[in-house]
């Protein structure tokens, strides 16, 4: 029963290819978020999602996109992939309603490789 | 503007006490959170602290200061175990988190 769940766990693809990836919560928690973790181990923040609202949307490419069909699901759409974009993914969810945003559960993360 | 510093590395022997500090500079402060993670996994939870005060959890603890817009983490009896990244996080009033760089932590046997 793992709490937040990401797939796929490994990606290499090509430059200018387009990919997604699936992220779903099992924890009933109302804000989901996208993660990017560089070859330096920063952790920085994309996206989150509250109630499928997107209410933090970081300076990103606009090729990146997040898609929620409900509130237990969080998939991140990336359009013409770059040498840049490779990094680990993390998706990650909090109970914000709850003032609880502090403990944020992640996912295993998914490893994109762009050749 | 909005930034966290925190020491690269660390280096401490088994057994003994490590503190990993954390200074911040944000706007709209409520709290600062710290996360473990170890090479090729996620970052998991590990205290909190939205009051000035220390905050116990078994073998660690998590110290805040909000006049002096600082923190730190204290780990006790060392295992080799707790070899990871420590990560300190700023969360704003609006919900918003911004984490530190992380503190790279190695344990001599």
């Amino acid at each position: 029963d793992t709490a937040v769940s990401q797939t796929p766990k490994y990606l290499v693809t090509q430059m200018g290819n387009d990919k997604s990836i699936k992220c779903e919560q099992n924890l009933g928690h109302d804000t989901m978020y996208w993660y990017k973790q560089d070859s330096k181990k920063f952790l920085k923040i994309m996206f989150s999602y509250n109630n499928k609202e997107l209410i933090i949307n970081e300076t990103v490419p606009n090729r990146f996109s997040p898609k929620s069909p409900d509130k237990a699901h969080l998939n991140l759409h990336i359009n013409s992939l770059e040498l840049g974009d490779s990094a680990v993914y993390f998706c990650a969810s909090s109970q914000t309603s709850g003032g609880n945003s502090y403990e944020q559960y992640f996912g295993p993360g998914t490893r994109l490789t762009v050749t | 503007g909005q930034s966290l510093e925190q020491p690269s590395e660390v280096t401490a022997v088994e057994g003994a006490i490590v503190q990993i500090n954390c200074t911040y500079q944000t706007s709209g402060f409520y709290g600062l959170s710290w996360y473990q993670q170890h090479d090729g996994g996620a970052p998991t939870f590990l205290s909190y602290n939205a009051l000035d005060g220390l905050e116990e959890t078994g073998r660690f603890s998590s110290f805040l200061s909000r006049s002096d817009s600082y923190g730190y983490l204290l780990l006790q009896e060392l295992q080799m175990k707790d070899s990871a990244s420590y990560f300190c996080a700023v969360i704003q009033r609006d919900d918003k988190i911004i984490f530190g760089k992380g503190t790279r932590l190695h344990i001599l046997p």
